[in-house]
């Protein structure tokens, strides 16, 4: 039990759908981070939630990615138009001590 | 320069030997490191924390850490088949505590 739940675990999509993944945190968490990571890579920062504000992107994170905090519990990564490059694990941890099972996404 | 570097290749190691991991770190002010196991197609497991120079051992992993030459080690004595797995280092950024990971290190155990 990592205390986070991601769901779903495994996303197949066609190249310009819309898909949308769920991160719950089991305990109360003040923070929460999203990061991807690409196959050979070691996990990249994308964005980081403090309660239900979002405090910082990265330069990864382009305009088709959104990602929501309501309410400061779960919080879900929404990626628009999707492209062959946006296939990865998605992983969300609320620190340093654990991270979710991640989403794996395969655009095809 | 890369926040945090993990330059070896695949690693194999027989049952029994010690498997060494070095990373090293751009940031002269971070203050924690972190080494994770991850399983094929798993997530990272945090495995050791480390906060100040020296070595710290837990069971059968030891990590060593110099701030003075940027760098951080793991060694994992006694390997077993199990250790088989690729190992991350990572360091938090001050502030936000968004983690800087290296690409990892694949630890191959030969029975």
């Amino acid at each position: 039990d990592t205390g986070v739940s991601q769901d779903p675990r495994h996303k197949i999509t066609k190249r310009g759908q819309n898909v949308t993944f769920r991160c719950d945190p089991i305990s109360e968490h003040n923070r929460l981070y999203w990061y991807r990571q690409t196959l050979g890579q070691g996990p990249e920062f994308l964005t980081y939630f403090q309660n239900e504000a979002q405090l910082e992107k990265s330069r990864l994170l382009s305009d088709r990615f959104s990602a929501e905090r309501p309410k400061g519990s779960f919080s879900t990564l929404e990626i628009q138009r999707t492209e062959q490059g946006d296939s990865a694990m998605y992983l969300c941890s609320p620190s340093e001590a654990f991270f979710g099972q991640g989403t794996r996404l395969t655009v095809v | 320069q890369k926040e945090v570097e993990q330059n070896s290749g695949p690693l194999s190691v027989p049952e029994g030997a010690i498997a060494s991991l070095n990373c090293t770190y751009s940031d002269r002010g971070s203050q924690s490191f972190f080494w994770y196991r991850q399983y094929s197609g798993k997530s990272p497991e945090l495995i050791m924390s480390i906060y100040s120079n020296g070595d710290k051992e837990d069971g059968r992993f030891t990590a060593q850490l110099n701030k003075a030459s940027q760098y951080v080690s793991l060694l994992i004595r006694d390997s077993q088949p199990s250790d088989s797995a690729t190992y991350l280092c990572a360091v938090p950024y001050y502030g936000n505590n968004r983690l800087a990971f290296g690409k990892g290190n694949q630890v191959v155990v030969i029975p």
